[in-house]
């Protein structure tokens, strides 16, 4: 257990359907990050929160929508989606900035059929 | 624009043999450098880091990295692989001062023989 925990571990979802991809942390981290892996594809960052606030979106699809009530989770929602998006969906939190690494959770496993 | 290379793919070695993997990033100002591994199913789980000092950083499992910057390098190693060891390795640069992004290179999966 990493203290970075992602719910659920696996999803499979339509194309029409809307879910939510949550992320909590227990390690009093301010910065959480979602990132997109693919297969044969170098880790894609896909937004940064720091202190609740978003600091970066990085050119994501509108039908990927982040939430960030607290600075303990952190979710994703998910509608409308294309095959080409499943993917792993990993969610990292870290203390400040980039400075001490991230710590990951182990993943939502997402196929979109 | 900071980029991190590992120039191998997939790299296969014997249980208790040593192992290397590269990594090379490119990158204006000093780097903060990062070795994470990946097991099958689960998320990254960070090896070592370097920040600055000593060149030559320890990290768990018994990895080791030496940041060289003459060749903007900073490989991985271990003296004796173990079966446990086969996973998928990633080297990531970040910069303090560009709001906690970090780049990884797009890994590098390690089989071990027995």
């Amino acid at each position: 257990e990493t203290g970075v925990t992602q719910t659920p571990r696996h999803l499979v979802m339509g194309m029409t359907n809307k879910k939510s991809l949550k992320c909590e942390q227990h390690l009093g981290h301010n910065a959480m990050y979602w990132y997109k892996q693919s297969a044969k594809k170098p880790l894609e960052l896909m937004f940064v929160y720091s202190l609740e606030e978003r600091v970066e979106n990085n050119s994501v699809p509108s039908r990927f929508s982040p939430e960030c009530p607290n600075s303990s989770h952190l979710f994703l929602h998910l509608h409308t989606l294309q095959p080409e998006d499943s993917a792993l969906y990993l969610c990292a939190s870290s203390q400040d900035r980039a400075s001490y690494g991230y710590t990951f959770g182990s993943g939502t496993r997402l196929t979109v059929v | 624009a900071q980029s991190v290379t590992q120039p191998d793919i997939h790299i296969t070695v014997s249980e208790g043999a040593s192992l290397e993997l590269r990594c090379n990033y490119s990158y204006g100002a000093t780097p903060y450098l990062f070795w994470y591994v990946q097991s099958p199913g689960q998320g990254l789980q960070l090896l070592l880091k370097y920040f600055s000092g000593d060149t030559l950083v320890q990290g768990i499992k018994g990895f080791e990295a030496e940041f060289k910057r003459s060749q903007s390098s900073f490989n991985l190693r271990k003296p004796s692989v173990h079966w446990s060891d086969a996973a998928e390795y990633f080297c990531a640069v970040g910069n303090y001062n560009q709001g906690g992004k970090l780049i990884f290179g797009q890994g590098t999966e390690l089989s071990v023989k027995p």
